[in-house]
């Protein structure tokens, strides 16, 4: 059973500082998701990885996958206070139906 | 620009109502899902649909059941509301082939 777990749950981070948010899941799985949560709103898609090793980046976020230590990690540089949210991880499983599972979340305050 | 909507933002209703969540896409998504999110817990898969008139069961469909009788359209049916079933729900579409999900802004569904 594919399980998935973040830490940490809760982050006090002040501006300017960097810092790195780890998502485990237990078995394989081909795709790993990373999604941001506004208070009250929706998920909005950050990225998605799907193959070992591989990055990607979009402005002060960079995601990294480990397919074989089953990790990834959401690392933040220099934070802002926009960055303040909540931060989800999921992994993929089911193949062609796309389904995931999620962690429950980290809940990133960025503070001046 | 993708677009899944949800028919209601905020909905109060009575232990014991059938209660009708629906959810619109427009983006030719074959694979629907409706998520419940409550807090500490992450987001965790009620239904979800590949195509039309087909479900499947998530993790948690006790007391939901699910209808798709459009591509565009599906929706989470509450045969008789409990209030364990108080609840932020989220629904998704992901077109056949792509990784990605995309995100309804929810509702936030209170039963008294």
């Amino acid at each position: 059973e594919l399980k998935v777990e973040q830490n940490p749950l809760f982050l006090s981070m002040q501006e300017g500082k960097n810092y790195t948010i780890y998502c485990n899941y237990s078995t394989t799985s081909d795709r790993l998701y990373w999604y941001r949560q506004d208070p009250g709103k929706s998920l909005e898609s950050l990225f998605v990885l799907l193959s070992n090793g591989a990055v990607k980046q979009e402005g002060r976020l960079m995601a990294s996958l480990d397919t074989k230590a089953r990790l990834s990690t959401l690392h933040i540089t220099a934070a802002v206070h926009d960055l303040s949210a909540t931060y989800f991880c999921a992994a993929g499983y089911g193949g062609s139906q796309g389904n995931l599972i999620f962690g429950k979340g980290t809940k990133l305050s960025v503070k001046p | 620009d993708v677009k899944v909507t949800q028919s209601s933002r905020y909905l109060v209703k009575r232990t014991g109502e059938k209660v009708f969540l629906e959810c619109v896409q427009d983006m030719d998504h074959e694979n629907m899902f409706w998520y419940r999110q409550d807090p500490g817990l992450g987001l965790r898969l009620i239904y979800f649909s590949y195509d039309v008139k087909m479900k499947e069961k998530g993790d948690i469909p006790e007391g939901y059941s699910v209808s798709r009788e459009k591509k565009e359209r599906f929706s989470l049916i509450l045969e008789s509301a409990s209030t364990n079933q108080t609840s932020m729900y989220l629904c998704a579409g992901r077109r056949g082939g792509s990784y990605e999900q995309y995100f309804g802004p929810g509702t936030r569904l209170t039963v008294t």
